[in-house]
């Protein structure tokens, strides 16, 4: 089935530096979204991107769906503390499905 | 804001015992999934249901596994008979027609021991 690749697996930051992570697969996704998620809860979507090329800003976050249709990027400007948790990408499993495939995450640490 | 209710928060259960997870998913959302997430992991799907019936599933998804929309506002998962291997976080989501965007629960904790 379909892989989505996260990198960094994890990632320290200090308060107030900009984060960049991303999220690759070896086949094309006409979706894209990110989703962040807080120890012991559910996943919050934070960005949808549906079009190559795309640059959708929500706040301080900043996501980008690739060109190539194979990667999507996530920035957040001037981290805070409550940024920390695990972002998570994920597209459509399938062409017409809404089915998601979710890559493994990216965890956040943000040291004030 | 709207919002998808999952009950029990924590569950504990000994292996071999039927369970059944509950989700109150978003009134006017009518499109049901069950995601799960193995302590450390990606979250996996499940299932989704439409229509009164299961439109996709998962390999995971096998005859242990049942969902049911007993009335207007409930979306059930039952494991039948629970492995060590079903621990795990099990999140209910919900979406409206055209958008990828679902709105997921806070999660079931399953220990099955």
């Amino acid at each position: 089935g379909q892989q989505l690749n996260q990198s960094p697996q994890s990632m320290f930051i200090q308060e107030g530096e900009d984060v960049s992570m991303n999220c690759t697969s070896s086949s094309i996704f006409n979706t894209w979204l990110w989703y962040k998620q807080d120890p012991g809860e559910g996943p919050v979507l934070l960005i949808a991107l549906y079009k190559a090329g795309e640059l959708t800003s929500n706040g301080r976050l900043t996501a980008q769906f690739g060109i190539t249709r194979k990667d999507s990027f996530l920035n957040i400007s001037a981290s805070i503390p409550s940024d920390v948790g695990i972002y998570f990408c994920a597209g459509p499993s399938g062409a017409g499905s809404y089915q998601l495939t979710f890559g493994k995450g990216t965890k956040l640490s943000v040291i004030p | 804001e709207p919002e998808v209710t999952q009950t029990p928060s924590h569950q504990v259960t000994q292996m071999g015992q039927e369970v059944i997870l509950r989700c109150v998913p978003i009134s006017n959302h009518l499109y049901f999934y069950w995601y799960r997430q193995i302590l450390g992991q990606k979250v996996e799907f499940l299932v989704s249901f439409y229509n009164n019936e299961i439109s996709e599933k998962s390999e995971i998804f096998d005859d242990q596994f049942s969902v049911e929309r007993p009335d207007g506002s409930n979306f059930t998962l039952k494991i039948r008979s629970t492995k060590l291997e079903d621990s795990a976080m099990y999140f209910c989501a919900s979406r409206t027609a055209g958008n990828y965007g679902y709105t997921f629960g806070s999660g079931t904790r399953l220990t099955v021991v």
